[in-house]
């Protein structure tokens, strides 16, 4: 079974440009999350999604960061325009279902450096 | 979710049992325990996780007291491979809150 696929693993752009990460879920996990971290500090939630409803949003920083998921497989993460304080490893994870029992599955993660 | 408080570095030597302590003394009855690990800058790695009573994978054994206030992740032999930090996370059973919440864990350092 292939587990939790991140693309690209590395990206390097400048200040003001835009960045689209990619997450591809296990097959057949609804539930799919987006954690990051920055520079010495702890991994962070961002989002979960079960399916392509947005079921928890809390952890977005600002309006800059949009997370899809058309059709409930794959989901993707834009940063626009991308800033300094952006730069980290942007983790994703899958489940099979939202309760505690069920453990997710993370990713290696996208490392994300803005210049 | 209830907080957790562990040693911020252990030392095991290679072979050994490394003995991971937990505190999570506010936990409710509807709250799992889960152990994560890092390697170096890989994604976080799920080992094991319970309720109440002691479980056992291929990788590790968790030890939950009775009281549920603390637990213990068991390597049983350990290796260098093993060198990593370790999560123990406190999470609701509730799907509604089934996000995890990262500490700073324990730094395991594996030696000769």
């Amino acid at each position: 079974e292939a587990g939790v696929t991140q693309f690209p693993s590395h990206s390097v752009i400048e200040k003001g440009q835009t960045v689209t990460l990619r997450c591809d879920p296990i097959s057949g996990h609804d539930n799919l999350y987006w954690y990051r971290r920055v520079m010495g500090k702890e991994i962070k939630f961002l989002l979960h999604f079960v399916k392509e409803s947005k079921q928890d949003e809390s952890g977005m920083p600002n309006n800059r960061f949009l997370a899809e998921r058309t059709g409930g497989t794959y989901s993707t993460l834009k940063v626009q325009p991308a800033e300094l304080e952006d730069s980290g490893v942007y983790f994703c994870a899958s489940s099979q279902v939202s309760g505690g029992g069920s453990p997710l599955h993370f990713g290696n993660g996208t490392r994300l450096t803005v210049t | 979710d209830a907080k957790t408080t562990q040693p911020p570095s252990m030392d095991c030597a290679e072979g050994r049992a490394a003995n991971l302590p937990c505190n999570h003394s506010t936990i409710s009855g509807n709250e799992y325990v889960y152990w994560y690990r890092q390697i170096h800058s890989q994604g976080p790695q799920y080992i094991i996780h319970g309720l109440k009573n002691n479980e056992t994978n291929e990788m590790a054994s968790l030890i939950i007291t009775e009281d549920r206030k603390s637990s213990t992740l068991i390597l049983p032999h350990a290796t260098l491979r093993d060198t990593a930090v370790y999560y123990c996370i406190v999470r609701a059973l509730d799907g509604t809150a089934s996000k995890l919440t990262f500490g700073t864990g324990t730094r395991l350092q594996v030696t000769l």
